[in-house]
């Protein structure tokens, strides 16, 4: 596609509700990558994918936040049993792979948790 | 640990009004310091990347600058449009392919 494509743009989920986040990145783009932001910070890493292989996943802050990429191109941010901290805009970025490549953003999935 | 930090934390600038934006960077091994606009509501928009020293590049009214210690985004007679958050990010060697952003700077050009 054109860019980087995200769904659902706003999701709205209770407390302990389950989430999934999906990517769909740039055509050819080998690297994909999740980013967190609060308001008002920057984007935070999460997780880096280079074709299925997620490589680093550092950045997720608990064992309830789970990333996958199984046929290398899609992505989905899965999210357990949601808690009020997890309120954020989740953004996924592409590139075509190496160091030094530009990253492009995706416009991201607003999540709230109520 | 790769850092990041920019300032002024927010700019207010009248129409016209050139200003400069700055992005200080401790990182091992720079491969690559990025430049991004974000407007509310969106991602961040891809404006610029330098990877050394001396490095200059310029788009309509910003021209980035580098050095081995920090990053300029100047801003020559900006307009009302230019107003969005400017966000700094470097990817360096010791984070793999991750790239360590900065907290923005929010840049306000009123009429």
């Amino acid at each position: 596609g054109a860019g980087v494509s995200q769904s659902p743009r706003y999701k709205v989920a209770k407390r302990g509700q389950d989430v999934a986040l999906r990517c769909d990145p740039i055509s050819g783009h080998v690297s994909l990558f999740w980013y967190q932001q609060a308001l008002g910070q920057g984007p935070e890493f999460l997780t880096y994918f280079q074709n299925e292989a997620q490589l680093d996943k550092s950045g997720l802050p608990s064992d309830r936040f789970f990333a996958e990429r199984p046929e290398g191109s899609v992505s989905t941010l899965k999210i357990q049993r949601t808690q009020q901290e997890d309120s954020a805009v989740y953004l996924c970025a592409s590139s075509l792979s190496g160091s030094g490549n530009t990253i492009y953003f995706g416009e991201g999935s607003w999540l709230t948790v109520v | 640990e790769d850092q990041v930090t920019q300032s002024p934390e927010a700019l207010r600038l009248q129409e016209g009004e050139s200003s400069s934006l700055n992005c200080s960077y401790t990182v091992s091994g720079l491969r690559g310091l990025f430049w991004y606009r974000q407007d509310p509501g969106k991602g961040p928009e891809f404006l610029f990347t330098l990877y050394s020293a001396g490095e200059e590049k310029e788009k309509e009214r910003l021209k980035a600058t580098l050095t081995k210690k920090e990053s300029f985004l100047h801003i020559t007679a900006p307009k009302p449009e230019d107003s969005a958050t400017y966000l700094c990010a470097v990817q360096g060697d010791n984070y793999g392919q991750n790239f360590v952003f900065g907290p923005g700077t929010r840049l306000s050009v009123l009429p």
